[in-house]
Formats: structure tokens, C-alpha cells, sequence
């Protein structure tokens, strides 16, 4: 079965906090993609980051960064110095090779207090 | 922008009644995707077209059909529509046929009263 877990339904954290959000995802696949979306109160879904299941170097864009760890199937994001404009719901999605079916999890709203 | 057009942005209409949700894709993407996203399902993938062509199928109702047609817009018509049915309505486009970076259009909120 595919899935894609994000245990955290909400997370409330002070500008300038480092946040991490949470992704566990299950699949028989052994290739396959994971993908992180942004969904700010505007509504529209904006693409983060694509992670090819063969690739488990961590990434850094600015003040994003992802780690990669197919061992415990787990693909997180973390938010440094955290700024009220990172306030949205985030998306950690699966797409398989075979139908390229996608899977997402249900969504971590992050408050970013100022 | 993301480049991806979804019409209308808005839409109310009433339990049993057809309605036609429209996406044109970004200039060059042969892909066209539709998600729903709910209250209680979240986000799920529909369906998928490549180049005219059904490539993949996800959580999509009998009542719910999609097409894409030679310009490469794409229309999902939905019928019998229940109150279950209210949610966004987001169609997607990428350059090939899947495991590419998707470009997600503004939506189409349906309301079903």
C-alpha cells in the first residue's frame, strides 16, 4: 500500500524559529518520487522540492532544507529562521513510476507568529 | 503564476445538476492533471491525460469524467453532483508524462448547496 504520513496536524511556532515538518511515507516501489508543496491562505499549491528515491542527499535552498532518509522512509522539511510569510499548509506527496499516481499526506499547517 | 489557467474560479450550483471545470495548461506541457481537495479526503488525485490520451487514473468517481482535447485544455465534467462533491478543484500540467515537476493552477472552488 502507498501512504504518505504527516503526524503533525499543526504546528505553531515565534518568527525566526527553526521548524521541522514531519514526512513518513510507505511504498513497494523502489523507485519513486516525494515532493513538498506549499499551500499559502491564497489557496494555490506551490511545488518546494523533488527528491528522485535514488538521491538521498539533503538539500538546501536559502532558508529551506530537506533530509532524505530511505531507511526510516522518511523525507522532512525544516524551515530555518522561520518569517510569517512560511505560514501555509504544506503538502508531502508520493508519486509512484508505474501510473504516476500521486499520493499526498494530509497536510502540516504551520502559524508563524510574529 | 504557475502558468496553468483554471475557469471559472468560483462556482455554486445545486445537488443533482452537470457542471464543466476548464484548464489550459502551461505553453509546451503535454500533461494535464486534476486533483480534489476536501474537508474530509484532503487532497487526491483524479485522473491524468497525456497528449489527448488517459494515462492514469486515482480517485475518481463514475460520476466525474475528464477530456483532453487537441489544444491540450482540458475540461472535467462533473454530474449528478451530491453536497460531498463541494471541494477545490486544482488541475496540474507538466512537461511529460509523470515524475516531473507539476505546475498547479489557482482552482476551481465548487459549491454544491
Amino acid at each position: 500500500a502507498q501512504k504518505v504520513t504527516q503526524a503533525q496536524t499543526e504546528i505553531s511556532v515565534v518568527e525566526k524559529e527553526d521548524v521541522t515538518l514531519d514526512c513518513v511515507y510507505e511504498t513497494r516501489d523502489t523507485t519513486y518520487y516525494l515532493f513538498w508543496y506549499k499551500q499559502p491562505p491564497s489557496g494555490e499549491l506551490v511545488f518546494l522540492i523533488r527528491r528522485n528515491s535514488f538521491d538521498e542527499q539533503n538539500e538546501i535552498s536559502g532558508r529551506y532544507s530537506w533530509n532524505f532518509q530511505k531507511s526510516t522512509s522518511s523525507f522532512n522539511f525544516t524551515i530555518t529562521a522561520s518569517q510569517v510569510v512560511d505560514s501555509a499548509v504544506y503538502f508531502c506527496a508520493l508519486q509512484r513510476t508505474g501510473g504516476f499516481k500521486t499520493i499526498f499526506g494530509a497536510g502540516t499547517r504551520l502559524f508563524v507568529k510574529a | 503564476d504557475s502558468g496553468v489557467t483554471q475557469t471559472p474560479k468560483h462556482l455554486i450550483t445545486a445537488t443533482g445538476q452537470r457542471v464543466t471545470l476548464r484548464c489550459s495548461p502551461r505553453s509546451g506541457d503535454l500533461s494535464v492533471y486534476w486533483y480534489q481537495q476536501s474537508l474530509d479526503q484532503g487532497l487526491q488525485f483524479l485522473i491524468q491525460y497525456y497528449n489527448g490520451e488517459e494515462r492514469a487514473k486515482g480517485n475518481i468517481l463514475e460520476r466525474f469524467s475528464a477530456q483532453q482535447f487537441p489544444d491540450l485544455h482540458s475540461e472535467l465534467n462533473l454530474s449528478s453532483l451530491e453536497l460531498g462533491d463541494s471541494a477545490l478543484y486544482f488541475c496540474a500540467s507538466s512537461e511529460g508524462t509523470g515524475l516531473n515537476e507539476q505546475f498547479f493552477g489557482p482552482g476551481t472552488r465548487l459549491t454544491v448547496l
